[in-house]
């Protein structure tokens, strides 16, 4: 598509659940990222995926946060037992050059 | 370690007036920097970059921002504001020597122009 698509936009889940959000980038990026949007704290980088490389893991808050990049495309960022504080908009972004396209994130509700 | 502040939480003006927002970051070396721009209910979209050259930067629908180095400085500036230029910025900035994920994000600066 012409953009960076994501799913579900909104999820709703009840604390100690695991959710699965997704993340379709632009055809042909090579870089991806995931960001956490959380209100009046900006945006918050959680974890980087580049080519074949190993990904940049480095803003994970923690164990419970973990993403994969199958094929070289599509993401799936994965948080499991999930906590109130979980609660935010995860966006994603995808690049070729160093100009990142976002997503329109979804909004996670922990309650 | 990297960090981009953004000093005006909330910036509400009058149409036609001037807009100039603060950015400033802390990192010693080259630098990447951005200004993002978030529209009520739409995803975030770059308003402007700069990666070297002109430290005077223009980017869309009349917005420029200026690199001062010597004082760690990105700050944006519309000389005429509209109603349409309510939303959210975001100032951003990607060290050369840091991992070219990690995109430093400030808090925001929400401006709201009153018609």
């Amino acid at each position: 598509g012409a953009g960076v698509s994501q799913s579900p936009s909104n999820k709703v889940t009840e604390k100690g659940k695991d959710v699965e959000l997704r993340c379709d980038p632009i055809s042909g990026h090579t870089a991806l990222y995931w960001y956490r949007q959380s209100l009046g704290q900006g945006l918050e980088f959680l974890i980087y995926f580049q080519g074949n490389s190993a990904p940049d893991k480095s803003g994970l808050p923690s164990d419970r946060f973990s993403a994969e990049r199958t094929g070289g495309s599509v993401s799936t960022l994965t948080i499991q037992r999930t906590q109130q504080e979980d609660s935010a908009v995860y966006l994603c972004a995808s690049s070729l050059n160093r100009q990142r396209v976002f997503g329109p994130g979804t909004r996670l509700t922990v309650l | 370690a990297q960090s981009v502040s953004q000093h005006n939480h909330h910036v509400i003006l009058s149409e036609a007036a001037s807009l100039e927002l603060g950015c400033n970051y802390s990192y010693g070396g080259t630098v990447n920097l951005f200004w993002y721009v978030q529209y009520p209910g739409q995803h975030l979209q770059l308003l402007l970059k700069y990666f070297s050259g002109d430290p005077l930067v223009k980017g869309i629908k009349g917005f420029e921002a200026e690199f001062i180095k010597s004082k760690f400085s990105f700050n944006l500036r519309k000389p005429s504001v509209q109603w349409s230029d309510t939303a959210e910025y975001f100032c951003a900035v990607n060290g050369d020597g840091g991992s070219q994920g990690n995109l430093i994000f400030g808090k925001g600066t929400k401006l709201s122009v009153k018609p």
